[in-house]
């Protein structure tokens, strides 16, 4: 199946400090990533909906500005956690569709952010 | 609103079937799907429905009645390796490519 690729897997930061969350689409062009926060326990909440070349849709409830996402080629979205408070800790996950013909969605392998 | 509900836990034992149950009120359809997570990793794909009726692949089938708003994983020969989040979603609508995500069910097989 498709492959795609989360980093980093895990990381730890200060409060205040920026993170950058990378989901690339190795064998595959995603037009559209979408991307999930996990708390424990609980399903996937949908963030927004990252649009190659255009700006990304966010859920209701979700900061535009505090929740970057950026989707400059067709294999790489990035989402950045701007001012990180200890809130925002969570498993956020990035997925993709391979193609319209193709219904389901592949994940990447999540990042666990910790905030200090 | 989108509304899909799961049991929270299960538990069965080894080598039996399980039953999931997975009940959506959705703006719209274009499929349901089921995924399997294990906990700290990210969800795998199991199945896909668009059509009422029971979807086998292997051990894991799945039914989907899009007039009751209604499907069910079924699990047979359950294994340890099973234990695990299952998680339905559903495809609202064909002008978007959203998935909503029930809550997921937990399920522990016991030796």
């Amino acid at each position: 199946g498709a492959v795609v690729s989360q980093h980093p897997s895990r990381v730890i930061c200060k409060s205040g400090t920026s993170v950058k969350i990378e989901c690339r689409s190795l064998d595959f062009q995603a037009t559209t990533m979408f991307w999930y926060r996990q708390f424990p326990k609980k399903s996937l909440m949908l963030m927004a909906t990252s649009n190659e070349g255009s700006k990304a849709t966010y859920e209701q409830g979700v900061e535009k500005d505090k929740f970057l996402i950026n989707h400059a080629s067709l294999t790489l979205s990035t989402l950045t956690v701007t001012s990180a408070h200890p809130e925002d800790s969570s498993f956020y996950i990035c997925s993709a569709r391979v193609s319209r013909a193709d219904e389901k969605l592949f994940f990447g392998s999540g990042t666990q952010l910790s905030v200090l | 609103g989108q509304n899909i509900d799961q049991p929270t836990e299960m538990t069965a034992t080894e080598g039996a079937i399980v039953q999931i149950n997975c009940t959506y009120q959705t703006s719209g359809f274009n499929g349901l799907f089921w995924y399997q997570q294990h906990a700290g990793e990210a969800p795998t794909f199991l199945s896909y429905n668009v059509l009422d009726g029971l979807e086998e692949k292997g051990r894991f089938s799945s039914f989907l009645s899009r007039s009751k708003g209604y499907s069910y994983l079924l699990l047979k020969e359950l294994q340890m390796k099973d234990s695990a989040s299952y998680l339905c979603a559903v495809r609202p609508g064909s002008g978007t490519y959203k998935y909503i995500f029930g809550t997921g069910t937990r399920l522990k097989v016991l030796a």
